[in-house]
């Protein structure tokens, strides 16, 4: 089983739209999440972290449930610079090392 | 705003030769990685590095691999045989604080990609 697993895509969506991914975890344990956004051909860079009662940073809402190891992140009023590939990533309840997602595609046309 | 530097941006080697590359991690960080990426597939931990020794590494992370840091600023990975396989993109990343805290926000670098023939 998959770690960290996500729908691949890719969402085509139209500029305005409001989009949503979702992610699942394997390790309940797991300690901290995150939702990375990578360009293509570029490193991975941080959108926001993941908390336990959800968080909002302008466009952007990340949700958690530890119960059903579950994360998902809703962007609205797409803009044509939302597309990227989005990565969810895990912190295993031990370690330093990020787990990724192998990430969700995103493209937002006119 | 502080970033994370890699050289070379691209490396191309042959099979069997050894490679370093270089990352400069933000200067106040105290935790360092490298990651890699596969062509078309996910990021992938390699190891992690904190008070000049490894705090955790994968399965990848074989014999054929080693980090240092030489210097107060430089940390590398060297692989000693290159092989096919090892063609990827290598990125660095750096954070103040390990897992947990509030500082643990890893940060990337731009990423070496890595030619082997």
């Amino acid at each position: 089983r998959k770690e960290v697993e996500q729908d691949p895509g890719p969402f085509n969506v139209p500029e305005g739209a409001t989009v949503a991914f979702n992610c699942t975890y394997s390790n309940s344990a797991s300690q901290s999440f995150f939702w990375y956004r990578q360009d293509c051909r570029k490193e991975p860079k941080l959108l926001m972290s993941v908390y336990s009662s959800g968080n909002e940073d302008g466009r952007f809402t990340a949700q958690l449930n530890r119960a059903s190891q579950y994360i998902s992140l809703l962007i609205r009023d797409s803009k044509l610079s939302d597309s990227a590939t989005y990565l969810c990533v895990v912190i295993p309840n031990s370690g330093y090392a990020l787990n990724f997602g192998k990430g969700t595609s995103l493209l937002v046309t006119p | 705003e502080p970033e994370v530097t890699q050289t070379p941006s691209h490396q191309v080697t042959q099979m069997g030769q050894e490679v370093i590359l270089r990352c400069v991690p933000i200067s106040n960080h105290l935790y360092f990685y490298w990651y890699r990426q596969i062509l078309g597939q996910k990021v992938e931990f390699l190891v992690s590095f904190y008070n000049n020794e490894i705090s955790e590494k994968s399965e990848i992370f074989d014999d054929q691999f080693s980090v240092e840091r030489p210097d107060g600023s430089n940390f590398t990975l060297k692989i000693r045989s290159t092989k096919l396989e090892d063609s990827a993109m290598y990125f660095c990343a750096s954070s103040e604080a390990g897992a947990g805290g509030g500082l643990d926000t890893q940060y990337f670098g731009p990423g070496t990609r890595l030619t082997v023939l």
